[in-house]
């Protein structure tokens, strides 16, 4: 079955980075690119990019251009997520998420990227001095 | 970029109820949108893909409609387990995705 663990929490200072992990397993790592989503206590969710591991390309929010680095290993099937030049609003719960199969869609004749649908447990990174 | 705009921001229901949650886009999206459950503590859950299509194994009392700007999500009969937040999402060909701000839902 899919599973898609990340590293523990963390705690930073404003002004560092931070690098999340998500090591994958039961299925080909580079089969489905891993999406990055995050949530900020109380507050809603935010997409930051993804990573196509068979490639190593990025798309990252614009939000996040220039803060973001999304890497992969695929000798050890985990993606990485690193922030930089962290702020006390970076803080928040860093989730990594797999899409579900992509498919054709015969009545809007179009293909269809899978939607996130395996996810990670969260990881929570504060940020403060 | 596309905005959302999901409505209401919260919801009180009573069991048994038919709960309805909307979601508007900044521009036409065709059926680019998927709807997401997420529990306190708890990663999100895909309920919908495609504005219409539901996820492998969510029953069947989890529905969603819509195309262009205007979409809607609705739960036909509320069941105590279904007491969550509830987001849009959009997405687009890159695929870059934005979600809805949120939808409260609790037990009147």
């Amino acid at each position: 079955q899919v599973q898609l663990v990340q590293s523990g929490a963390e705690v930073k200072k404003p002004g560092a980075s931070v690098k999340v992990s998500c090591k994958a397993s039961g299925y080909t790592f580079t089969g489905y690119y891993m999406h990055w989503v995050r949530q900020a206590p109380g507050q809603g969710l935010e997409w930051m990019g993804w990573i196509n591991p068979n490639s190593g390309g990025t798309n990252y929010a614009q939000k996040f251009q220039g803060r973001v680095t999304m890497t992969r290993d695929t000798s050890i099937s985990t993606a990485y997520m690193e922030l930089s030049r962290l702020r006390s609003d970076d803080t928040a719960v860093y989730y990594c998420a797999r899409p579900v199969d992509s498919y054709y869609d015969y009545v809007w004749g179009s293909y269809r990227y899978g939607a996130p649908g395996y996810w990670g447990q969260g990881t929570l990174v504060t940020v403060s001095s | 970029d596309i905005q959302m705009t999901q409505s209401p921001s919260s919801l009180s229901a009573s069991v048994g109820d038919r709960v309805t949650i909307t979601c508007q886009a900044s521009q036409d999206i065709s059926n680019y949108l998927n709807w997401y459950q997420q529990k306190p503590g708890k990663a999100p859950k895909l309920l919908i893909y495609d504005a219409s299509n539901l996820e492998t194994g969510v029953p069947s009392r989890f529905s969603g409609s819509g195309s262009g700007t205007d979409f809607t999500f609705t739960i036909s009969s509320l069941q105590p387990e279904d007491i969550a937040t509830y987001y849009c999402q959009q997405y687009d060909n890159l695929p870059s995705y934005t979600f809805g701000q949120g939808t409260k839902l609790e037990i009147k």
